[in-house]
């Protein structure tokens, strides 16, 4: 079972911020959150990874709970692009390297 | 990123024959990688581990009879869907982990592949 979980769908309206959370409260001390989307037809695509301190790349940021309970997926200027459905995934157990994803969040943003 | 690439990118084929999907890793080398199959509007199963010169590792209930996977390579996998039913069809999608820049292991994916059995 996926370790993760997420609210089904979210809008946003063009050129706003787009916060996308996830629930991961069994997550163990060395497991970092890795963050997918999915466009259409298309295979899943990188776009950031934390453990416990927030990250920023070109993409997006990450947000992650003093507790790493959580964590908040931020697309700072959402285009229409960005809709896709977006996946946050925590390793299935410390030393392996299989994803098990959950449902995801499709993201649908609105001109 | 690395790039994963898969190859072909959609197939038909009749009940009853196989079909094989290739994924590469077009500049790292992999000595791991995984096959996913996604139903529509469905997430991502995990299907099994390839791994490098051993036998792939299956998840429970997926058949490793009818998928059969190949890791000759650093930089190749196969999946085979023998005798191949329309209940198979689906979009196959691989992934690697580069050992190089992969040092968190996040996993590059590949396109995906889509097949349609008739």
């Amino acid at each position: 079972d996926a370790k993760t979980t997420q609210p089904p769908s979210m809008d946003c309206a063009e050129g706003r911020a787009a916060n996308l959370p996830c629930n991961h409260s069994t997550i163990s001390g060395n497991e970092y959150v890795y963050w997918y989307r999915q466009i259409h037809s298309q295979g899943p695509q990188y776009i950031i990874h934390g453990l416990k301190n927030n990250e920023t790349n070109e993409m997006a940021s990450l947000i992650i709970t003093e507790d790493r309970k959580s964590s908040t997926l931020i697309l700072p200027h959402a285009t229409l692009r960005d809709t896709a459905v977006y996946y946050c995934i925590v390793r299935v157990a410390p030393g392996t390297y299989k994803y098990i994803f959950g449902t995801g969040t499709r993201l649908k943003v609105l001109a | 990123g690395a790039v994963v690439s898969q190859h072909p990118s959609w197939v038909i084929c009749k009940s009853g024959t196989s079909v094989k999907i290739e994924c590469r890793s077009l500049d790292f080398q992999a000595t791991t990688m995984f096959w996913y199959r996604q139903f529509p509007k469905q997430s991502l199963m995990l299907m099994a581990t390839s791994n490098e010169g051993s036998k792939a590792t299956y998840e429970q209930g997926v058949e490793k009879d009818k998928f059969l996977i190949n890791h000759a390579s650093l930089t190749l996998s196969t999946l085979t869907v023998t005798s191949a039913h329309p209940e198979d069809s689906s979009f196959y999608i691989c992934s690697a982990r580069d050992p190089g820049t992969g040092i968190h292991n996040e996993q590059f994916f590949g396109p995906g592949t889509r097949l349609t059995v008739l």
